[in-house]
């Protein structure tokens, strides 16, 4: 049973660019959150969805946005990039029951030059 | 808002030994839950163990388990026969039990635990 998959695993942009990361969500979880790990520090929530919409999100610009598909899967999509925004992106998966915990993806390392 | 704060940034144990890593929370809330993440090199976080606020029985995973003081807001890691495997950063992580926020973790700075042969 695949576990959490995240595409790409590394990339590299140029400030101002836009990037879009993707995420599968563990088979049988219908919940998908985002976070932001800057190196050293512990993870930052940026967002969750479910049933396709958002349902909560942390303190993060409108540059930020994503997507919940009919499949469950996601996409984070950031604009404008900055150096700062340079950082491990984490997807989290779980049932709508989240008290359980969630299934981290191996993240995608995003590098701002 | 609810923080989480590790104090320790680096603890090390030899193998076979047991180690404790610490974790202070601060939220007004009574229904909520705790976790331990463990994140190795591979960068996938991994759970370690989970406790829901209302159970007074400490949880525990085979070599892991905690100790929650629920009115001191501390929950701490307990790694007893350490493996040169549970080398890695240890997150500790709240989450609200329902309402606004639920779904949301909130991580602690992080522990780098190193075991040593």
């Amino acid at each position: 049973d695949a576990g959490v998959t995240q595409s790409p695993t590394h990339l590299i942009k140029t400030r101002g660019q836009q990037v879009t990361l993707r995420c599968s969500p563990k088979s049988g979880h219908d919940t998908v959150s985002w976070y932001q790990q800057a190196l050293g520090q512990g993870p930052q929530f940026i967002f969750q969805y479910y049933e396709e919409e958002e349902r909560q999100r942390g303190n993060f610009p409108d540059r930020f946005s994503g997507h919940q598909f009919p499949n469950y899967s996601s996409e984070l999509n950031v604009n404008a990039l900055l150096l700062g925004d340079s950082a491990l992106y984490l997807c989290a998966s779980s049932l709508e029951s989240i008290g359980y915990g969630y299934t981290f993806g191996s993240g995608t390392r995003l590098t701002v030059v | 808002a609810q923080t989480v704060t590790q104090s320790q940034p680096e603890m090390s144990v030899q193998e076979a030994e047991t180690v404790t890593l610490s974790c202070t929370y601060d939220t007004s809330e009574n229904n909520y839950y705790l976790f331990w993440y463990k994140q190795p090199p591979s960068r996938q976080m991994i759970l370690v163990i989970r406790q829901e606020a209302y159970k007074q029985q400490n949880a525990t995973e085979n070599r892991f388990s905690v100790n929650f003081q629920k009115a001191a807001k501390s929950f701490s890691l307990k790694i007893s026969d350490s493996q040169l495997g549970d080398t890695a950063m240890y997150f500790c992580a709240f989450m609200r039990g329902g309402g606004t926020s639920y779904g949301k973790l909130t991580f602690g700075q992080g522990t780098i635990l190193t075991v040593h042969p």
